[in-house]
C-alpha cells in the first residue's frame, strides 16, 4: 500500500526566500507524481505533474523534481510571495488509478 | 469550458438522514473520482469511474456509501444514515482517459462541505 509523507508539515518564511517542500513515497512503481495547491475552503489546483520517466518539471517560479528509485520528490519555490501562502499537497498515481495524497505542507509567506 | 462543479457547496444534516452530493465533470472527461478530506485523515480516495468500466469502489468506507454516474457524465455520491464521522469535505475530480494526452492531470471541483449534527 502506497504511503506518501510530506515534510515539513508547516513552514513560515519571509517574502523573497527560496524554499523546498519535500515528499517521499514508499512504492516506486508510480505512473506520475503531482503537486497541488489548496487554498482555504477551496478545491485543489494542479501545479506540476511529473511522469515517471521524467526527472523534473518547471512552471514559472516552481520546479518539481522526481527521483523515483529513492521515492522522493521536491517542490522548489523561488522568490516566495505572500500569494504563495497555501497548503501544498503531493500525490502519486498508478496508471489510470486513484491519487494517493500526502498530508500536505502548510506554507505561510510573510510580507 | 467550465471546470468541475459540485453541489451543494455546503450541506448540514442530522445524524441518520440520507444525503446526495452531485458532481458535474469537465465535458469530455471520461474519468471521474470522488475523494474525501477530513481533519486528521487527509485526502482519501473513495470511488473511481472510467468510461463504461465497472467502477473502482475500493475506497468506500462502508456500505452506507454509494455512487453512480449517469450517461458517463454527472455523478451522485449518496451517503445513507449519515453519522457524525461522515463530516468532511467531499471533492470530485475528472480527467481525460489515462494515457490519452501527455498529462493525466485530475481537475478538482470546489468540494461539498458536509456537516452531520
Amino acid at each position: 500500500k502506497q504511503e506518501v509523507t510530506q515534510i515539513p508539515a508547516a513552514l513560515s518564511v519571509p517574502e523573497g526566500e527560496n524554499l523546498v517542500l519535500n515528499c517521499s513515497f514508499t512504492d516506486s512503481a508510480i505512473y506520475n507524481l503531482q503537486w497541488f495547491r489548496q487554498d482555504p475552503g477551496k478545491g485543489l489546483t494542479s501545479l506540476l505533474l511529473i511522469q515517471s520517466s521524467q526527472r523534473e518539471q518547471t512552471s514559472g517560479r516552481l520546479n518539481a523534481s522526481l527521483d523515483k528509485s529513492s521515492g522522493r520528490s521536491t517542490l522548489y519555490i523561488a522568490a516566495s510571495q505572500p500569494g504563495d501562502s497555501a497548503t501544498y499537497l503531493c500525490a502519486t498515481q498508478k496508471y489510470g488509478n486513484k491519487l494517493v495524497f500526502g498530508a500536505g505542507t502548510i506554507l505561510r509567506v510573510k510580507s | 469550458g467550465a471546470g468541475v462543479s459540485q453541489s451543494p457547496s455546503n450541506k448540514v444534516t442530522e445524524k441518520g438522514k440520507d444525503v446526495e452530493l452531485r458532481c458535474d465533470p469537465i465535458s469530455g472527461h471520461t474519468a471521474l473520482y470522488w475523494y474525501r478530506q477530513s481533519l486528521g485523515q487527509g485526502l482519501e480516495f473513495l470511488i473511481y469511474f472510467q468510461g463504461n468500466s465497472a467502477p473502482d469502489k475500493s475506497g468506500l468506507p462502508s456500505d452506507r456509501f454509494s455512487a453512480e454516474r449517469t450517461g458517463g457524465s454527472v455523478s451522485t455520491l449518496t451517503i445513507q444514515r449519515t453519522q457524525q464521522e461522515d463530516s468532511a469535505v467531499y471533492l470530485c475530480a475528472s480527467s481525460l482517459p489515462p494515457g490519452s494526452t501527455s498529462t493525466d492531470t485530475q481537475y478538482f471541483g470546489p468540494g461539498t462541505r458536509l456537516t452531520v449534527l
